[in-house]
């Protein structure tokens, strides 16, 4: 699959705990996205990495981290974890940093379950 | 404030019938605008944003900036054409980088 890659398809975990969420983009991509969408938000973006760094930051909580790797992948940290932050994860890779002339291109999405 | 209205949760059209997906913005600068698509068991894409002006597998899309709107319409609703729509606009973080902002979604059913 040439596309967005998501692992794990699903995550169950417990309060209080930690989780790692990994991407790897689009071959050629060199911006990664995040978004968690939950039944009451709906789709929120999170955090854009462009080839290593931080481009972006939407309404990503101070719980929760993100890094982009030389090899493009990225990671997204989430620790103590609510019940609340049970949600599905996508994400999605563009081969610029912008919006309007550079498509994004979502990836399956984890699910991750908080009890 | 930047916000995406999509007013309809569901929305359920016989095949053959014009079906029309409302969507609403509120922002202050001048908005590019987005439809994503996602169909059963498959990803979320891009199905057409204003700037391109072009028609997608017979879907248009015209902003309406009186009517702060953009609102999705087919002349002949297709069976394939179920699936989950999200409008999104192009708005800015707190830093002033460039964020999708997307409606919680119109569920449309077209029953054969």
């Amino acid at each position: 699959d040439s596309g967005v890659t998501q692992t794990p398809k699903h995550l169950i975990t417990a309060t209080g705990q930690r989780v790692t969420l990994r991407c790897s983009p689009r071959s050629g991509d060199l911006s990664v996205y995040w978004y968690q969408q939950s039944l009451d938000q709906g789709l929120q973006f999170l955090i854009q990495y462009y080839n290593g760094e931080e481009r972006a930051k939407g309404n990503i909580l101070e719980r929760f981290s993100a890094q982009q790797f030389p090899d493009l992948h990225s990671e997204l940290n989430l620790s103590s974890l609510e019940l609340g932050d049970s949600a599905l994860y996508f994400c999605a890779s563009s081969p610029g940093m912008g919006l309007v002339n550079d498509e994004q291109f979502f990836g399956p999405g984890t699910r991750l379950t908080v009890l | 404030a930047q916000r995406v209205t999509q007013p309809e949760k569901l929305l359920s059209v016989f095949k053959g019938a014009p079906v029309e997906l409302k969507c609403n913005y509120s922002y202050s600068g001048s908005p590019e605008l987005f439809w994503y698509v996602q169909y059963s068991r498959q990803r979320l894409q891009l199905l057409l944003r204003h700037i391109s002006r072009e028609s997608i597998k017979g879907f248009t899309a015209d902003l309406n900036k009186g009517e702060t709107s953009f609102h999705l319409k087919k002349p002949f609703a297709q069976e394939e054409d179920s699936a989950m729509y999200y409008c999104a606009l192009s708005g800015l973080t707190q830093g002033g980088s460039e964020k999708l902002v997307f409606g919680k979604g119109t569920k449309l059913t077209v029953n054969p």
